[in-house]
């Protein structure tokens, strides 16, 4: 079985200041690795995933993120956040592999302020 | 990526009834995923449901209370019976589609009053 932590329930930062999003996931396989982002009263979107190849994945809207087999990390970043970027963001974690479930964590709540 | 559309994207209803939310894909895909967001969580799968066969419910989901559909390849719908206020939630029809990807809808926001 796998899971997956997201170390900061809410994240507060200034509007053009960097952020990064820690999440960090435990498997006894290979796995893929995914970033959703919903904002208000929406559904998820999808804003990057890493299946394989560089670990470092650019996404949607200026974010990216690095998978870090050793730490068994997936953090998010963007350099300079923006209002709209207001929202919360799910990391998933997958087994490769045919089909297997998709484990997400608890959401981080991302609060730009003005 | 697919194009997942939900209806109603709204409802609130009474206790004691049941509603049935409709999920419509746009392009034909093999498996369709069902989720459930309780207020201020995460996301916890009810069932998985195949072109074809029963549907494959996940632990403390069972087919009485969240009967699905899945009558083609397309189109989807999961029946929330005999409701109660525990029941308002979030629902999420998702998909599989390109290599390894979920895709969800845009999600049905049910309150039970």
């Amino acid at each position: 079985a796998q899971s997956v932590t997201q170390l900061d329930s809410q994240v507060p930062v200034f509007e053009e200041a960097p952020v990064e999003l820690r999440c960090n996931y435990s498997s006894s396989v290979s796995v893929y690795l995914f970033w959703y982002v919903q904002y208000p009263n929406q559904g998820l979107q999808l804003l990057l995933k890493y299946l394989s190849g560089s670990t470092l994945v650019k996404g949607i809207n200026g974010f990216e993120a690095e998978f870090n087999k050793s730490q068994t990390s997936f953090h998010l970043r963007k350099p300079s956040v923006h209002i709209s970027d207001t929202a919360e963001y799910f990391c998933a974690v997958r087994p490769s592999g045919g089909y297997q479930k998709v484990t997400f964590g608890i959401g981080t709540k991302l609060q730009v302020i003005p | 990526s697919a194009v997942i559309s939900q209806k109603p994207s709204r409802d609130i209803c009474q206790r004691g009834t049941s509603l049935t939310i409709q999920c419509q894909v746009d392009s034909q895909v093999t498996m369709m995923f069902w989720y459930r967001q309780q207020p201020g969580q995460s996301l916890t799968l009810i069932a998985t449901a195949n072109q074809g066969s029963e549907a494959t419910y996940e632990s403390g989901f069972v087919i009485d209370k969240f009967p699905i559909s899945r009558p083609n390849l397309t189109f989807s719908t999961l029946t929330v019976s005999n409701m109660s206020p525990e029941d308002s939630s979030i629902y999420l029809c998702s998909v599989e589609s390109g290599w390894n990807t979920i895709y969800f809808g845009e999600g049905s926001w049910l309150t039970v009053v």
